[in-house]
């Protein structure tokens, strides 16, 4: 079975701008949860997707959306950059919510 | 909000010492997971603990769960170069509840 991808694997983006990451999970897996990690904070939950639904969220801004599609993949959005948005972005699937499968992560940079 | 903390952050060892990494939960959890990150990679699971006072090894790593369900250990025996990364506990409380990472601890393993 293929893993979890994750594109683009890098990005530069400058502050006010909006950026969109996708992930596509392991097949079959219908759960995808979004993290950001950062050397300061760890790894940070964004929120989770199950069958196209928002099914749990983390303590983020607005600006911070997400979304997933009918074939399970999922995308999120960062609108309006800040400096701080800078980080690494991983996706994770899971068929059960328990074991999380993670992507090599989209490194953001936003100068 | 629950939180899971971690401890030490980081650890250095020689190479064949033994090394032990701490999880503790300020609520009582359905699960804890742990993972590994290797440096410049991304997360992997490793093992799940589901009972209280549950212990499981896999080769030279022994994991522990313990009987209050808020705690979590994970020691490596005889640690070799390959075991550098960063190791992350993760809990979950109920089934359907996101994971929460610990800040991970940081091992370096000196030949």
């Amino acid at each position: 079975k293929a893993g979890v991808t994750q594109t683009p694997r890098y990005l530069i983006k400058t502050r006010g701008q909006q950026v969109t990451l996708s992930c596509s999970p392991i097949s079959g897996h219908r759960s995808v949860s979004w993290y950001q990690q950062t050397p300061g904070q760890g790894l940070q939950f964004l929120f989770e997707y199950f069958s196209e639904t928002q099914r749990n969220k983390g303590n983020f801004p607005g600006r911070f959306s997400g979304r997933q599609f009918s074939n399970s993949r999922s995308e999120m959005n960062v609108s309006t950059l800040e400096l701080g948005d800078s980080a690494l972005y991983l996706c994770a699937s899971s068929s059960t919510l328990d074991t999380q499968y993670f992507g090599p992560g989209t490194r953001l940079t936003v100068l | 909000g629950q939180q899971v903390m971690q401890i030490p952050q980081y650890q250095h060892v020689q190479e064949g010492e033994d090394f032990t990494t701490y999880c503790n939960s300020s609520t009582t959890l359905s699960n804890i997971q742990w993972y590994k990150q290797r440096p410049g990679g991304h997360p992997v699971f490793l093992i799940q603990l589901v009972k209280s006072g549950e212990v499981k090894k896999q080769k030279r790593l022994t994991f522990q769960f313990g009987e209050a369900k808020k705690n979590s250990s994970l020691h490596i025996t005889a640690t070799q170069t390959t075991d550098v990364g960063t190791y992350f506990c993760a809990g979950q409380r109920g089934s359907q509840g996101n994971l929460i990472f610990g800040k991970g601890t940081k091992l370096s393993v000196k030949p």
